[in-house]
């Protein structure tokens, strides 16, 4: 099935530095959500884009959704290692279709 | 307030055998999700049920089937299993009639086929 592609695939970082990473698609979204699982869990919802050039922050962390509607960029600031796990982009096309599009993650490591 | 529930947690089946896995959405909700997660990958839409109809879904064989009931729990059934049916599956729900209601995600249902 269709995947949106997701960068990195992993990263290790220090405890405290600033992790970015990113989502593209070669089709339109109306709508981009990014989530976090953890070992043995579902995905988490941490912020959900509407519309393109919004952005929207939830305590340290940040996204914004692109303006061409094909993109979108998760940024965490100060990572602490309860930062752990993975992070899913997804994104709906929009009206009329209820499916959620996932990337395939990225797996963030924090080296205390 | 009770988040998204499934049953069971894990499962070994038979390749050939067939399974039902149960999901009770987050209070409040009326719409149910099914996703399939393979290892490494993220998930994948199976289908989507409100108003106890199939209204969307994704790319999967008719060997996927599911049920929603008149308390907006669901059931997904899957027949003829195959070793490639093993996966988690996760089972999200949402409210229908309120704008910009996103998924929420149960831990699934992790599958292993023999």
């Amino acid at each position: 099935g269709q995947q949106l592609n997701q960068s990195p695939q992993s990263m290790f970082i220090q405890e405290g530095e600033d992790v970015s990473m990113n989502c593209t698609s070669s089709s339109i979204f109306n709508t981009w959500l990014w989530y976090k699982q953890d070992p043995g869990e579902g995905p988490v919802l941490l912020i959900a884009l509407y519309k393109a050039g919004e952005l929207t922050s939830n305590g340290r962390l940040t996204a914004q959704f692109g303006i061409t509607r094909k993109d979108s960029f998760l940024n965490i600031s100060a990572s602490i290692p309860s930062d752990v796990g993975i992070y899913f982009c997804a994104g709906r096309s929009g009206a009329g279709s209820y499916q959620l599009t996932f990337g395939k993650g990225t797996k963030l490591s924090v080296i205390p | 307030d009770a988040g998204v529930t499934q049953s069971p947690t894990h499962l070994i089946k038979t390749r050939g055998q067939q399974v039902t896995l149960r999901c009770s959405p987050k209070s409040g909700h009326d719409t149910v999700s099914w996703y399939q997660q393979a290892l490494g990958q993220g998930p994948q839409f199976i289908f989507q049920y409100y108003e106890e109809e199939e209204r969307q879904r994704g790319n999967f064989p008719d060997r996927f089937s599911g049920h929603q009931f008149p308390n907006y729990s669901s059931e997904l059934n899957v027949n003829a299993l195959l070793l490639g049916d093993s996966a988690l599956y996760l089972c999200a729900s949402s409210l229908e009639n309120r704008r910009h209601s996103p998924l929420h995600f149960g831990n699934g249902t992790r599958l292993t086929v023999t």
